[in-house]
């Protein structure tokens, strides 16, 4: 089958510009997370869900960066303004349901703020 | 706080001698442990994970990792390295009371010479 698929692969835009990210997961999995990595970091931990709920938002890094999901499926990781700090590669994963299951990691989305 | 840590940043090996990465975690109960391997351009895949019972876990790949509550530790281990195992390598632990927040190390680098 499928896997976690991620668009748009590269992302090159303006510093104050608002950018979106796309994660479909694969089919049948209902919990959802969303990674920064950055040149030379880990994978920085962003948001998780389950369904189409976000318990716990407290790894979003400001109040610029946003996240939905709907209809358990696909979600959309919307970064407002950007800055040039926000230059990183942005993973998703998906999982059969929550923490001790395997998660499966997209391609990645690699966002240049200029 | 959770938190993981890689304290080999890059390791060099020549092929066929044995290999082990170091992965410390601080957690207060037992923790979901990982290890996923992220090849050149390639996604991350999960080599291992424990939860419970033996602490020595089997993953692909001829790797192993071994559980060891007294030192915090979850060490990852293969006998003979192949030159197909150059690779980015990340431990992570999975908290279930921080909202299934996973946290992950920064990396060790592995270079594999012939």
């Amino acid at each position: 089958g499928a896997g976690v698929s991620q668009s748009p692969s590269n992302k090159v835009t303006e510093k104050g510009k608002d950018v979106e990210l796309r994660c479909d997961p694969i089919s049948g999995h209902t919990a959802l997370y969303w990674y920064r990595q950055s040149l030379g970091q880990g994978l920085e931990f962003l948001i998780y869900f389950q369904g189409n709920s976000a318990p716990d938002k407290s790894g979003l890094p400001s109040d610029r960066f946003s996240a939905e999901r709907t209809g358990g499926s696909v979600s959309t990781l919307t970064i407002q303004r950007t800055q040039q700090e926000d230059s990183a590669v942005y993973l998703c994963a998906s999982s059969l349901r929550q923490l001790q299951e395997t998660q499966y990691f997209g391609p990645g989305t690699r966002l240049l703020v200029l | 706080a959770q938190s993981v840590t890689q304290p080999d940043i890059h390791i060099t090996v020549s092929e066929g001698a044995s290999l082990e990465l170091r992965c410390n975690y601080s957690y207060g109960a037992t923790p979901y442990l990982f290890w996923y391997v992220q090849s050149p351009g390639q996604g991350l895949q999960l080599l291992l994970k424990y939860f419970s019972g033996d602490t020595l876990v089997q993953g692909i790949k001829g790797f192993e990792a071994e559980f060891k509550r007294s030192q915090s530790s979850f060490n990852l281990r293969k006998p003979s390295v192949h030159w197909s195992d150059a690779a980015e390598y990340f431990c992570a632990v999975g908290a279930m009371n921080t909202g299934n927040q996973f946290y992950f190390g920064t990396g060790t680098s592995l270079t594999v010479i012939p």
